[in-house]
């Protein structure tokens, strides 16, 4: 079975400075797909980056990108020059295939404070 | 335009109950989802549904029953409503069932069941 695991239960940042989440995964699937979903007071569940297994390259979002590693399993979001805004919940997710369909699996989450 | 979108956001309702979450996308997409957050705020996948017919049904007690009249609605009903079922569920639509489409999900209902 796939598992997220994502080790901070909350972090903190100061306004304009670098913040990095941290996201483990298991799974013995080849190809698959990340993602880091944000989740601000307002609930509503936000996409703010992905990452296809099979790409090298770790994906990039204005000041939102990953470091993908493979091997080690890893898939850890950096949040540059941070902003208010910021604050949220952040959820890493792999997306599996069962019965024909796709489905997410979530880490629980890191509550990330932006202080300014 | 709301592009999936839940009804009610709040609800609020006794033990015993039977009550109903709707939901509707508008981005034409084939499979649609629900999901619930406990008080934890941990999200798992209850349900998915692709072109009206249930896929993944994950061992959900089954007072929870979905229905899907259109590829466009899946809604959730729940039956004999228990304290452990108060929490946040979310709808998801992604464009199908392959290759890893984006799930866009509704705002949330959150249940309180007293």
């Amino acid at each position: 079975a796939q598992t997220v695991t994502q080790s901070q239960p909350e972090m903190s940042v100061q306004e304009a400075e670098t913040v990095t989440l941290s996201c483990t995964y298991d799974t013995s699937e080849s190809d698959y797909y990340l993602f880091w979903y944000k989740q601000p007071p307002s609930r509503q569940m936000i996409l703010v980056i992905r990452q296809e297994a099979y790409k090298q390259q770790n994906a990039t979002e204005n000041r939102f990108s990953v470091n993908f590693q493979k091997a080690a399993k890893s898939f850890s979001l950096k949040i540059s020059d941070s902003q208010l805004g910021d604050a949220a919940m952040y959820f890493c997710a792999i997306e599996v295939t069962q019965g024909g369909s796709e489905k997410l699996v979530f880490g629980k989450g890191t509550k990330l404070t932006v202080n300014p | 335009d709301t592009a999936v979108s839940q009804t009610p956001k709040y609800l609020v309702t006794q033990m015993g109950n039977d009550k109903s979450i709707k939901c509707e996308q508008n981005l034409g997409h084939d499979t649609m989802y629900w999901y619930k957050q406990d008080s934890k705020k941990f999200l798992k996948i209850m349900f998915s549904y692709n072109n009206k017919e249930l896929i993944i049904n994950e061992t959900v007690p089954n007072r929870f029953s979905p229905k899907s009249p259109d590829k466009a609605h899946l809604n959730l009903h729940i039956n004999s409503l228990e304290l452990g079922d108060s929490a946040v569920y979310f709808c998801a639509s992604s464009q199908g069932w392959a290759n890893s489409y984006e799930q866009y999900f509704g705002p949330g209902t959150r249940l309180t069941v007293t």
